[in-house]
């Protein structure tokens, strides 16, 4: 069973572009967790999803951010028109059933802006 | 509100000496508590976590920590620190009401373990 696969692990995005990050939860997991880590800080949770469902957005910025975890395939978090500001390493978690207690996290994504 | 307070950001121990990580957490609901470890450039591995029953908790690779209502704290310990323990460190909690979808975490504290 292998575990929370994040990709791409690097990601560099020039400001203004696009940035895409993947989650495919374990499997049978259909909850997932992202989260943002600015450097030398903690992690801040963004959204909570299960399949096709948005739970809680409560720490996702207003703007520029998206996050769907469709039917099929992973989750996705979109961050468009990107700035400096969005550097950050960006961890996935997920678990069999609504709440942390079970949750593992993936290797993250570590988006840099420049 | 949840808050979670680690002490200490750095924190530098010898090899075989006693690792001693502090965890103070505000919650106005009993609290689930978690202790997680970050290898550099790498993900959030699950030390240890408190939910109900024995408030002395046993993780993996040695560490354990002991839930003290009383003190509001959750301080992760190990006995004899190896060089591998080096990394950081980070304390969450979140609400006990079983649909919890957010962890509230710590700053985080770096371990340097010293020859």
């Amino acid at each position: 069973n292998a575990g929370v696969m994040q990709n791409p692990r690097h990601l560099v995005r020039r400001r203004g572009q696009e940035a895409r990050l993947r989650c495919s939860p374990m499997k049978g997991h259909s909850h997932v967790y992202w989260y943002r880590q600015l450097p030398e800080e903690g992690l801040k949770f963004m959204v909570y999803l299960q399949k096709e469902n948005i739970i809680d957005e409560s720490g996702m910025p207003k703007e520029r951010f998206s996050a769907e975890f469709p039917k099929e395939g992973p989750s996705i978090l979109r961050i468009q028109q990107v700035v400096r500001g969005d550097s950050a390493a960006y961890f996935c978690a997920s678990s069999p059933r609504p709440g942390l207690t079970e949750a593992f996290f993936g290797q993250g994504t570590r988006l840099t802006v420049v | 509100a949840q808050s979670v307070t680690q002490l200490g950001s750095h924190v530098s121990v010898s090899e075989g000496a006693l690792v001693l990580l502090r965890c103070n957490y505000s919650s106005s609901v009993p609290p689930y508590l978690f202790w997680y470890v970050q290898y550099p450039n790498q993900g959030l591995q699950l030390l240890l976590k408190y939910t109900t029953g024995a408030t002395l908790v046993k993780g993996i690779n040695g560490f354990e920590a002991e839930f003290k209502k009383s003190e509001t704290s959750f301080h992760l310990t190990k006995p004899s620190a190896h060089m591998s323990d080096a990394a950081e460190y980070f304390c969450a909690v979140s609400d006990v009401t079983g649909t919890a979808s957010k962890l509230t975490f710590g700053t985080g504290t770096r371990l340097q373990v010293t020859l």
